[in-house]
């Protein structure tokens, strides 16, 4: 079973507009940890973000929110204003303390923004 | 501060050729991880090293794959003979030490085409 879901294959804005990429996990571990990384047309996995699990503050970096709600198992990313350079696939990603450094990631969305 | 450093960032060869993808680490990271990305299977990880030595190998595919990490500072996977269905990006990633919540620091990775 898939333990990271990310059901939007492909999305595409137009600048300006926000977008929200969602992520849906699955784990029985009580300690968990989830990520998101980016991944721009150059290639590498660039880290943004990473929350526990008895941390469910939403969080805001720039243009950048995550919100993690344990009732529905999600950990939704959320692009305000977007822009061109936004223009990349995103990869939601879950450790879990019972296996370690273990990564499940994700098969990523990925975000055009169209100027 | 130097990132995670693979090469080279493309290789394109010929079926049943010999390939050899290098990485070398983050100074003072003590594991070293192997992940490889296909459209149909998003990120997988092939194997891991702690202080050099592979902990878990299940991810690799099959035989044909190896994996040697002779000192702290650069590790070798290397695919022989080479078929088609091996083309991917190949990543290499470490981090400090092994828990969950920690995260990976990845390189730009090796796009590698096998005709």
């Amino acid at each position: 079973a898939q333990k990271v879901t990310q059901a939007q294959t492909e999305i595409s804005v137009v600048e300006k507009e926000d977008v929200t990429l969602d992520c849906v996990y699955e784990t029985r571990d009580t300690t968990y940890y989830l990520f998101w990384y980016k991944q721009p047309p150059s290639g590498e996995l660039v880290f943004l973000i990473r929350r526990n699990s008895f941390d469910e503050q939403n969080e805001i970096s720039g243009r950048y929110s995550w919100n993690f709600q344990k009732s529905t198992s999600s950990f939704n990313f959320t692009i305000t204003a977007s822009q061109v350079v936004d223009s990349a696939v995103y990869f939601c990603a879950l450790s879990e303390e019972m296996t370690g450094n273990q990564f499940y990631f994700g098969t990523g969305t990925s975000l055009t923004v169209i100027p | 501060d130097a990132g995670v450093i693979q090469s080279p960032r493309h290789e394109v060869t010929e079926m049943g050729q010999e390939v050899t993808l290098r990485c070398k680490p983050i100074s003072g990271h003590d594991y070293l991880f192997w992940y490889r990305q296909t459209m149909m299977r998003g990120l997988e990880l092939l194997i891991y090293f702690n202080n050099n030595v592979p902990i878990d190998d299940s991810g690799m595919p099959e035989d044909r794959f190896s994996a040697k990490m002779p000192n702290a500072s650069f590790s070798t996977l290397k695919i022989q003979p080479s078929e088609p269905r091996d083309s991917a990006v190949y990543f290499c990633a470490s981090s400090p030490v092994h828990r969950a919540g920690e995260k990976l620091f990845f390189g730009s990775g090796t796009q590698l085409s096998v005709l």
